[in-house]
């Protein structure tokens, strides 16, 4: 089976750093996904990893340690558009290489 | 916007009705998947089809029944469904299903709320 936490709320200033957590227990572990969700919206692609290490892409970075089973997501600069839920999911190779999701971390950022 | 549409946005029905959710992705993609997001629950896999076939169906009450009649619609029947199945029912697409990235774009969903 696979089990995937990460916290449920957040609240960051704007112009700050935020770093939402993931861990995750798969049994064939193939790849995390994030997502941003805003409220009402549809799930949009952030990043992706598969190898170990640091994927930055503008603002927003992805790390994942597979040995550990942990990913972060790390956004830089916030605004107040960035308000929304992070979504983390793993995909497994066991599971038809399906995505399993987190229930979603949902970042408030206040002025 | 995604290239993944989804209607009606919303949709209210009681226990007895029987209503229908459609998908279309005009993104030229093989592989489609219905979920359910329900409120503090992660989103959870309902179906999947690949080249119009069904690869997944992941324990679903027959009261939810697919469709996808080609690569770039798919849709969801519905009947005598109960209140427990109000939440939002999200459809995605992605270009294959078993390659190694394989990044799904998601449509905005529908509100469903059951009476």
């Amino acid at each position: 089976g696979q089990n995937i936490d990460q916290p449920t709320e957040m609240t960051a200033t704007e112009g700050a750093i935020v770093q939402i957590n993931c861990t995750y227990q798969t049994s064939g572990f193939n790849g995390l996904f994030w997502y941003q969700q805003h409220a009402g919206e549809a799930p949009t692609f952030l990043s992706y990893n598969v190898l170990d290490g640091l994927e930055e892409k503008g603002r927003f970075s992805s790390f994942l340690s597979r040995s550990k089973g942990y990913s972060y997501l790390l956004l830089k600069e916030l605004q107040m558009k960035d308000s929304a839920s992070y979504l983390c999911a793993v995909r497994d190779q066991t599971g038809a290489n399906n995505l399993f999701f987190g229930t979603g971390t949902r970042l408030t950022v206040i002025p | 916007e995604t290239g993944v549409t989804q209607t009606p946005r919303h949709l209210v029905m009681g226990m007895t009705n029987k209503k229908s959710l459609k998908c279309e992705q005009h993104l030229g993609h093989n592989a489609m998947y219905w979920y359910k997001q329900s409120a503090k629950k992660p989103l959870e896999l309902m179906f999947v089809y690949n080249f119009k076939e069904q690869t997944e169906n992941n324990s679903v009450p027959s009261r939810f029944s697919p469709e996808c009649p080609n690569s770039s619609h798919l849709f969801l029947h519905l009947h005598t469904l109960q209140p427990e199945d109000s939440a939002l029912y999200l459809c995605a697409s992605s270009a294959q299903l078993m390659s190694s990235y394989n990044e799904q774009f998601f449509g905005p969903g529908t509100r469903l709320t059951v009476l």
